[in-house]
């Protein structure tokens, strides 16, 4: 594959209901990080994994948000009990490990959230 | 604790003129800092790194740790340059901060 892909490209859900977006990772990037990134603003760090290490989650703003990602594979963002202010766009890049002469993320084009 | 602070929302220039993003980042430790740019309708892409010391489409970017700021910087601004432009901080070895972005536009 030619680089990091994302589905859906876009959704529309209603408050209340739960989402799951995906994150396909460039093949041999171990490194898989979640942004979220409202209207206006820079991107808000949301969760990272590397390698089969603990993922930092220390980002995730409250317990509706979780992921998970398989191996050094797909990646899916959950948001349960979805709200408006959960509208926004989440960006999934991936990067390979190591210095920091290597820590270039590679950007997914986003799945455009939007919560009625 | 980090921050990274892009005071101006927009700027706007004509072609040929210079032109200065400022990006001021808050780190205790050692910072490693980077430009991103996103042009329209294409993805988020990484610009430059400052531990490259490299010069990308004209731009380059000066660590400055007394004024802590990582300010992207071009002499001749030309129109394919307009696109959004973050500065992202990387910290505790393997998290990025950005900041809230640039809209650049340079007119012709």
């Amino acid at each position: 594959g030619a680089g990091v892909s994302q589905s859906p490209s876009n959704k529309v859900t209603e408050k209340g209901k739960d989402v799951e977006l995906r994150c396909d990772p460039i093949s041999g990037h171990t490194a898989l990080y979640w942004y979220r990134q409202r209207l206006g603003q820079g991107l808000e760090f949301l969760i990272y994994f590397q390698g089969n290490s603990a993922p930092d989650k220390s980002g995730l703003p409250s317990d509706r948000f979780s992921a998970e990602r398989t191996g050094e594979s797909v990646s899916t963002l959950t948001i349960q009990r979805t709200q408006q202010e959960d509208s926004a766009v989440y960006l999934c890049a991936s990067s390979l490990a190591g210095g920091v002469a290597l820590r270039e993320q590679f950007f997914g084009p986003g799945t455009r959230l939007t919560v009625l | 604790a980090q921050r990274v602070t892009q005071p101006e929302k927009l700027l706007s220039v004509f072609k040929g003129a210079p032109v200065e993003l400022k990006c001021n980042y808050s780190y205790s430790g050692s910072p490693e800092l980077f430009w991103y740019v996103q042009y329209s309708r294409q993805r988020l892409q990484l610009l430059l790194r400052h531990i490259s010391r490299e010069s990308i489409k004209g731009f380059t970017a000066d660590l400055n740790k007394g004024e802590t700021s990582f300010h992207l910087k071009k002499p001749f601004a030309q129109e394919e340059d307009s696109a959004m432009y973050y500065c992202a901080l990387l910290y505790n070895f393997n998290k990025f901060y950005f900041g809230s972005g640039t809209k650049l536009n340079v007119k012709p």
